[in-house]
């Protein structure tokens, strides 16, 4: 139980392009999801909390404007970044959290996104 | 001052000894803790987590709290070649955010 995908798990993109990341909480419903990013031989950044059916929470210095999240349903957050550039190259990993369950976090398997 | 913070390594045992990995963390307000492993271009699977002080057991992991000190561990019994890879200690606060630090490489040799 508690299996979380992403899709795609990699891309390759063109500088200026946007690119939109799905993560979905298989066989549960995750009212919170959680963004992160890991560029190579760092740990993982938070970059935004999605809460189901509202705006999501940006930690300081993400831009809430070139990182679109959109939680529209209780098993499905995305991801889109606008106007990607090759500095946003990163692995981007998803997780979601279970209803009930406050301090338990279930990872995707993660994006690799490349912009060239 | 780093909010959670680990050793990179590489930490280096032989197959069949004991690792031994250290986290401090900086918020006294800090509630719950977690170890992820984590294998090279995979995301994290989580290992432990530990909400009490003392030890923790499950399997060959054992996880130890001490809050007085701010000071989380975990100790890999009978270590085995697969178990190579970096090691993330991950803590949460009253917001319920997760706080990683950056990882410890572990090296189990044969």
């Amino acid at each position: 139980g508690a299996v979380v995908s992403q899709h795609p798990s990699w891309v390759i993109c063109k500088s200026g392009t946007s690119v939109k990341i799905e993560c979905r909480s298989l066989d549960f419903q995750a009212t919170t999801m959680f963004w992160y990013r890991q560029f190579p031989k760092q740990s993982l950044m938070l970059m935004a909390t999605s809460n189901e059916g509202s705006k999501a929470t940006y930690e300081q210095g993400v831009e809430k404007d070139k990182f679109l999240i959109n939680h529209a349903s209780l098993t499905l957050s995305t991801l889109t970044v606008t106007s990607a550039h090759p500095e946003d190259s990163s692995f981007y990993i998803c997780s979601a959290r279970l209803a009930g369950v406050p301090y338990e976090q279930y990872f995707g398997p993660g994006t690799r996104l490349t912009v060239t | 001052q780093k909010e959670v913070e680990q050793n990179s390594g590489p930490l280096s045992v032989p197959e069949g000894a004991i690792a031994s990995l250290n986290c401090t963390y900086s918020d006294r307000g800090s509630q719950s803790f977690f170890w992820y492993r984590q294998y090279s271009g995979k995301s994290p699977e989580l290992i432990m987590f530990i909400y009490s002080n003392g030890d923790k057991e499950d399997g060959r992991f054992t996880a130890q709290l001490n809050k007085a000190s701010q000071y989380v561990s975990l100790l890999i019994r009978d270590s085995q070649p697969s178990d190579s890879a970096t090691y993330l200690c991950a803590v949460t606060g009253t917001a319920s955010k997760l706080t990683f630090g950056t990882g410890t490489r572990l090296q189990v040799t044969l």
